[in-house]
Protein backbone atom coordinates (compact mmCIF):
# COMPACT_ATOMS: atom_id res chain seq x y z
CA UNK A 1 0.00 0.00 0.00
CA UNK A 2 0.86 3.61 -0.17
CA UNK A 3 3.08 4.55 2.77
CA UNK A 4 3.20 8.77 3.46
CA UNK A 5 5.95 10.40 4.85
CA UNK A 6 5.88 14.09 6.30
CA UNK A 7 8.29 16.35 7.97
CA UNK A 8 9.38 17.91 9.64
CA UNK A 9 7.06 17.24 12.88
CA UNK A 10 6.74 20.69 13.83
CA UNK A 11 7.47 24.02 12.67
CA UNK A 12 7.39 27.51 15.23
CA UNK A 13 7.32 30.43 12.50
CA UNK A 14 7.46 34.27 13.26
CA UNK A 15 4.23 35.65 12.33
CA UNK A 16 4.70 37.26 9.03
CA UNK A 17 7.14 34.32 8.07
CA UNK A 18 6.52 31.47 5.35
CA UNK A 19 5.94 27.78 6.61
CA UNK A 20 7.03 24.71 4.14
CA UNK A 21 6.11 21.54 5.02
CA UNK A 22 7.36 18.78 2.59
CA UNK A 23 5.63 14.81 2.08
CA UNK A 24 6.76 11.82 0.07
CA UNK A 25 4.78 9.12 -0.91
CA UNK A 26 5.34 5.40 -2.17
CA UNK A 27 2.89 4.47 -4.99
CA UNK A 28 3.61 5.74 -8.21
CA UNK A 29 -0.07 5.01 -9.03
CA UNK A 30 -1.32 7.82 -6.73
CA UNK A 31 -2.89 11.13 -8.34
CA UNK A 32 -4.30 12.89 -5.60
CA UNK A 33 -3.31 14.79 -3.08
CA UNK A 34 -5.04 16.53 -0.41
CA UNK A 35 -4.01 19.04 2.32
CA UNK A 36 -5.79 18.96 5.69
CA UNK A 37 -5.26 21.59 8.47
CA UNK A 38 -7.03 20.12 11.87
CA UNK A 39 -7.42 22.42 14.66
CA UNK A 40 -7.20 20.84 18.34
CA UNK A 41 -9.99 18.98 19.20
CA UNK A 42 -11.92 19.64 15.62
CA UNK A 43 -12.24 18.13 12.55
CA UNK A 44 -9.67 17.50 9.51
CA UNK A 45 -10.18 20.37 7.50
CA UNK A 46 -9.34 20.30 3.60
CA UNK A 47 -6.99 23.63 2.53
CA UNK A 48 -5.99 22.53 -0.79
CA UNK A 49 -5.10 19.68 -3.10
CA UNK A 50 -3.47 18.80 -6.44
CA UNK A 51 -3.96 16.12 -8.90
CA UNK A 52 -1.17 14.75 -10.38
CA UNK A 53 -1.58 16.10 -13.98
CA UNK A 54 -0.37 19.85 -12.51
CA UNK A 55 2.91 20.66 -10.56
CA UNK A 56 1.76 23.93 -8.36
CA UNK A 57 -1.40 25.03 -7.12
CA UNK A 58 -2.32 28.06 -5.18
CA UNK A 59 -4.77 29.35 -3.27
CA UNK A 60 -4.58 32.81 -1.65
CA UNK A 61 -1.57 32.36 0.85
CA UNK A 62 -1.11 28.56 -0.22
CA UNK A 63 0.50 26.75 -2.66
CA UNK A 64 0.91 23.27 -3.38
CA UNK A 65 3.72 21.92 -5.55
CA UNK A 66 4.16 18.20 -6.84
CA UNK A 67 7.22 16.52 -7.94
CA UNK A 68 5.73 13.08 -9.77
CA UNK A 69 9.04 12.01 -10.84
CA UNK A 70 10.60 12.04 -7.14
CA UNK A 71 7.40 11.32 -5.69
CA UNK A 72 6.94 14.25 -3.16
CA UNK A 73 4.85 17.30 -2.67
CA UNK A 74 5.14 20.43 -0.31
CA UNK A 75 2.80 22.95 1.16
CA UNK A 76 3.76 26.45 1.75
CA UNK A 77 2.06 28.78 3.17
CA UNK A 78 3.06 32.52 3.24
CA UNK A 79 2.58 35.50 5.31
CA UNK A 80 2.03 33.37 8.25
CA UNK A 81 -0.88 34.47 11.00
CA UNK A 82 -1.33 33.18 14.18
CA UNK A 83 -4.55 31.45 13.02
CA UNK A 84 -2.83 29.31 11.31
CA UNK A 85 -1.49 27.40 14.06
CA UNK A 86 -2.46 23.54 13.82
CA UNK A 87 -1.66 20.34 13.00
CA UNK A 88 -1.52 19.87 8.95
CA UNK A 89 -1.58 16.56 7.46
CA UNK A 90 -0.94 15.85 3.83
CA UNK A 91 -2.17 12.18 2.13
CA UNK A 92 -2.07 10.60 -0.85
CA UNK A 93 -4.84 8.41 -2.60
CA UNK A 94 -4.71 4.67 -2.87
CA UNK A 95 -7.29 1.43 -4.67
CA UNK A 96 -10.90 2.68 -3.75
CA UNK A 97 -10.55 6.00 -3.01
CA UNK A 98 -9.15 5.78 0.15
CA UNK A 99 -6.55 8.12 1.88
CA UNK A 100 -2.91 7.61 3.39
CA UNK A 101 -1.81 10.22 5.99
CA UNK A 102 1.10 11.69 6.83
CA UNK A 103 2.12 11.95 10.66
CA UNK A 104 1.13 15.18 10.48
CA UNK A 105 3.01 18.94 11.25
CA UNK A 106 2.37 20.75 14.51
CA UNK A 107 2.88 24.39 13.14
CA UNK A 108 3.27 26.99 15.53
CA UNK A 109 3.19 30.92 14.86
CA UNK A 110 4.61 33.06 17.15
CA UNK A 111 3.20 36.74 17.16
CA UNK B 1 -21.61 22.54 0.55
CA UNK B 2 -20.82 18.46 1.67
CA UNK B 3 -20.86 18.90 5.15
CA UNK B 4 -20.52 15.87 7.20
CA UNK B 5 -22.13 15.72 10.84
CA UNK B 6 -21.64 12.94 13.05
CA UNK B 7 -23.33 12.07 16.95
CA UNK B 8 -22.79 12.12 19.70
CA UNK B 9 -19.78 14.27 19.82
CA UNK B 10 -18.39 12.63 22.77
CA UNK B 11 -19.74 9.69 24.38
CA UNK B 12 -18.23 8.17 27.92
CA UNK B 13 -19.29 4.46 28.96
CA UNK B 14 -18.41 1.64 31.08
CA UNK B 15 -16.35 -0.80 30.11
CA UNK B 16 -18.06 -4.00 28.03
CA UNK B 17 -21.16 -2.03 26.62
CA UNK B 18 -21.24 -1.42 22.93
CA UNK B 19 -21.45 2.52 21.50
CA UNK B 20 -23.11 3.36 18.55
CA UNK B 21 -21.79 6.38 16.89
CA UNK B 22 -23.81 8.00 13.42
CA UNK B 23 -21.80 9.81 10.61
CA UNK B 24 -24.39 11.45 8.05
CA UNK B 25 -24.36 13.59 5.38
CA UNK B 26 -25.95 16.50 5.15
CA UNK B 27 -26.25 18.10 1.60
CA UNK B 28 -24.89 15.31 -0.64
CA UNK B 29 -25.45 11.76 -1.05
CA UNK B 30 -22.40 9.72 0.18
CA UNK B 31 -21.17 6.70 -1.73
CA UNK B 32 -18.38 6.10 0.16
CA UNK B 33 -17.55 6.84 3.87
CA UNK B 34 -14.62 6.10 5.89
CA UNK B 35 -13.84 5.58 9.59
CA UNK B 36 -10.74 6.95 11.37
CA UNK B 37 -9.52 6.65 14.86
CA UNK B 38 -7.08 8.88 16.03
CA UNK B 39 -5.07 9.06 19.18
CA UNK B 40 -3.90 11.86 20.94
CA UNK B 41 -1.17 13.59 18.53
CA UNK B 42 -0.56 10.75 16.24
CA UNK B 43 -1.92 10.68 12.73
CA UNK B 44 -5.86 9.62 11.20
CA UNK B 45 -6.11 5.69 10.72
CA UNK B 46 -8.23 4.39 8.52
CA UNK B 47 -10.14 1.61 10.45
CA UNK B 48 -12.78 0.80 7.40
CA UNK B 49 -14.52 1.93 4.27
CA UNK B 50 -18.06 2.23 4.10
CA UNK B 51 -19.89 1.41 0.91
CA UNK B 52 -23.65 1.61 0.86
CA UNK B 53 -25.43 -1.24 0.77
CA UNK B 54 -22.45 -3.27 0.51
CA UNK B 55 -20.16 -4.59 3.52
CA UNK B 56 -18.12 -2.58 5.27
CA UNK B 57 -13.94 -3.17 4.12
CA UNK B 58 -11.45 -3.34 6.88
CA UNK B 59 -7.89 -2.60 7.00
CA UNK B 60 -5.58 -5.00 8.14
CA UNK B 61 -5.67 -5.61 12.09
CA UNK B 62 -9.30 -4.27 12.67
CA UNK B 63 -11.36 -6.60 14.19
CA UNK B 64 -14.58 -6.32 12.17
CA UNK B 65 -17.03 -8.25 14.59
CA UNK B 66 -15.69 -5.32 17.44
CA UNK B 67 -15.93 -2.21 14.42
CA UNK B 68 -19.90 -2.91 12.95
CA UNK B 69 -20.37 -0.71 10.05
CA UNK B 70 -23.91 -0.31 8.36
CA UNK B 71 -24.28 1.47 5.45
CA UNK B 72 -28.03 1.68 5.40
CA UNK B 73 -28.45 4.71 2.87
CA UNK B 74 -26.36 7.30 0.85
CA UNK B 75 -26.29 9.70 3.83
CA UNK B 76 -25.82 7.62 6.72
CA UNK B 77 -23.34 5.02 7.86
CA UNK B 78 -22.87 3.72 11.66
CA UNK B 79 -19.89 2.74 13.75
CA UNK B 80 -20.69 -0.08 16.89
CA UNK B 81 -17.77 -0.39 19.28
CA UNK B 82 -18.88 -3.66 20.68
CA UNK B 83 -17.90 -4.90 23.90
CA UNK B 84 -16.54 -1.33 24.75
CA UNK B 85 -13.06 -1.46 26.51
CA UNK B 86 -10.67 1.09 27.78
CA UNK B 87 -8.38 0.80 24.96
CA UNK B 88 -10.74 1.78 22.58
CA UNK B 89 -11.19 5.13 23.99
CA UNK B 90 -10.22 7.32 21.35
CA UNK B 91 -11.54 10.35 18.53
CA UNK B 92 -13.54 8.21 15.96
CA UNK B 93 -13.74 10.57 12.85
CA UNK B 94 -15.87 9.70 9.78
CA UNK B 95 -15.28 11.40 6.23
CA UNK B 96 -18.12 10.63 2.78
CA UNK B 97 -17.25 11.55 -0.40
CA UNK B 98 -19.49 12.19 -3.68
CA UNK B 99 -19.79 9.84 -6.43
CA UNK B 100 -17.09 10.12 -8.71
CA UNK B 101 -15.16 12.30 -6.80
CA UNK B 102 -11.77 11.72 -4.53
CA UNK B 103 -12.26 14.77 -2.03
CA UNK B 104 -13.18 13.60 1.59
CA UNK B 105 -15.20 15.78 3.62
CA UNK B 106 -14.92 14.94 7.32
CA UNK B 107 -17.23 14.57 10.16
CA UNK B 108 -16.63 16.87 13.56
CA UNK B 109 -15.58 13.57 15.25
CA UNK B 110 -16.24 11.49 18.22
CA UNK B 111 -14.62 11.03 21.63
CA UNK B 112 -14.87 8.26 23.16
CA UNK B 113 -13.80 7.44 26.68
CA UNK B 114 -14.30 3.84 27.99
CA UNK B 115 -14.09 3.50 31.95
Amino acid sequence: GENVEQHPSTLSVQEGDSAVIKCTYSDSASNYFPWYKQELGKRPQLIIDIRSNVGEKKDQRIAVTLNKTAKHFSLHITETQPEDSAVYFCAANENDYKLSFGAGTTVTVRA
Amino acid sequence: GAVVSQHPSWVICKSGTSVKIECRSLDFQATTMFWYRQFPKQSLMLMATSNEGSKATYEQGVEKDKFLINHASLTLSTLTVTSAHPEDSSFYICSARLAGAETQYFGPGTRLLVL
